[in-house]
């Protein structure tokens, strides 16, 4: 199985801020890789898909970037709304899809 | 708009089986993924397996391989995941979850989550 490992596992930040957090795949994936945000209580939702896409009504301050087994979310200006978990998964080739274990973005 | 409505809650005896219904609306059910992923609580997501709903086979997790069984009825347009031989480990909120259009394995629309408690 495809092991991915996000980094920081957690992180203070202001609003405002720039918030970058990153995701390592096992193997190269290519850019076959998703960013979904979670908030307390709620299902994920997806942010970003194929590495680098932004999901429809996902606000244009949040970018994903990377190919092969880096990857980085980008939030550019930190809003309110942005504080959750934020896990990567790989869907590279064939199952199992694996999530990182989530980086949980907390006001500082 | 793609809905996914879930059963709800479950508290189960360990050693017993527990299914979970998706329900799906909104556009075409038998075309694309419906997977489940699980969440034990304040841990992190993980998928179990999934099912095309017209092609009937289901793919699977191997840490789940035998107690879990993904099935599709396209006359309901609901998935359903059952899982036994329950063990308190099994506590978790699990969730269904469909493909976006053009982009396998990538969960665009997802269920409101059911919470399944193993106690004795």
């Amino acid at each position: 199985d495809i092991q991915m490992t996000q980094s920081p596992s957690s992180l203070s930040a202001s609003v405002g801020d720039r918030v970058t957090i990153n995701c390592r795949a096992s193997k190269s994936i290519s850019t076959d890789l998703n960013w979904y945000q979670q908030k307390p209580g709620k299902a994920p939702k997806l942010l970003i898909y194929a590495a680098s896409s932004l999901q429809s009504g996902v606000p244009s301050r949040f970018s994903g970037s990377g190919s092969g087994t880096d990857f980085t979310l980008t939030i550019s200006s930190l809003q309110p709304e942005d504080f959750a978990t934020y896990y990567c998964q790989q869907s590279y080739n064939t199952p199992p899809w694996t999530f990182g274990q989530g980086t949980k973005v907390e006001i500082k | 708009q793609v809905q996914l409505v879930q059963s709800g809650a479950e508290v189960k005896k360990p050693g017993s089986s527990v299914k979970v219904s998706c329900k799906a609306s909104g556009d075409t059910f038998n075309i694309y993924t419906i997977s489940w992923v699980r969440q034990a609580p304040g841990q992190g997501l993980e998928w179990m397996g999934g099912i095309i709903p017209i092609f009937g086979a289901a793919n699977y997790a191997q840490k789940f391989q035998g107690r879990v069984t993904i099935t599709a009825d396209e006359s309901a347009t609901t998935a359903y995941l059952e899982l036994s031989s329950l063990r308190s480990e099994d506590t978790a909120v699990y969730y269904c979850a469909r493909d976006r259009r053009g982009v396998g394995a990538t969960f665009e629309y997802w269920g409101q989550g059911t919470l399944v408690t193993v106690s004795s």
